[in-house]
């Protein structure tokens, strides 16, 4: 099994640009989140979805979009970047929400 | 206001020298507290889970136990590789989404 894999690796962004983090499991998880870690701030939830059709939003969702038409992939896309996303995003998979959650190697994002 | 804290911010020891990491929560209605352990550039790697008060677990020379107020990860006689940051993490309260602490980042110096 591959677990939980994210693409890019890392990206460099003009502000007001869009794009989309990809994010795939092989581990048939109903429950898949986003998350971003900024220094200082610990792991913070973006977005999170309990299962194909169904997303939420978590902790910090604005400027973010998610959709969930497969079990498999949980693409994230930036609408229009600014600087204040510069970050690194994670993607995190589990069988339900309150179960062990298993991390991507994650995405690093500059946004100039 | 579900909440979770790690203490130290960071920690120094020598190869060998034991000592203990501390994580406090506040959350309604725990429902797990997990332990992960991340690598510079990498994605927070699962090391335990526990469930209740009293529980404990562990790997090599890692051991995790848990209070209804905190959680303790214990490293025993501890080597440069070991060197990493510790997050803990729990879940319960309205959402039952993972709550992270800031972690604690670990050096074991030779």
């Amino acid at each position: 099994n591959a677990g939980v894999t994210q693409t890019p690796k890392f990206q460099v962004l003009k502000t007001g640009q869009s794009m989309t983090l990809q994010c795939a499991q092989d581990m048939n998880h109903e429950y898949m989140s986003w998350y971003r870690q900024d220094p200082g701030m610990g792991l913070r939830l973006i977005h999170y979805s309990v299962g194909a059709g169904i997303t939420d939003q978590g902790e910090v969702p604005n400027g973010y979009n998610v959709s969930r038409s497969t079990t498999e992939d949980f693409p994230l896309r930036l609408l229009s970047a600014a600087p204040s996303q510069t970050s690194v995003y994670f993607c995190a998979s589990s069988l339900g929400r309150r179960e062990t959650q298993y991390f991507g190697p994650g995405t690093r994002l500059l946004v100039l | 206001e579900d909440q979770v804290t790690q203490s130290p911010e960071a920690l120094r020891l020598q190869e060998g020298e034991s000592s203990s990491l501390n994580c406090s929560y506040t959350v309604s209605g725990l429902r797990g507290l997990f332990w992960y352990r991340q690598d510079p550039g990498k994605g927070p790697e699962f090391l335990f889970t526990l469930y209740s008060a009293g529980e404990e677990k562990e790997k090599e020379r890692l051991k995790a136990t848990l209070t209804k107020k905190e959680s303790f990860l214990h490293i025993t006689a501890p080597k440069p590789e070991d060197s990493a940051t510790y997050l803990c993490a729990v879940t319960g309260g309205s959402q039952g989404n993972l709550i992270f602490g800031k972690g604690t980042k670990l050096s074991v110096k030779p």
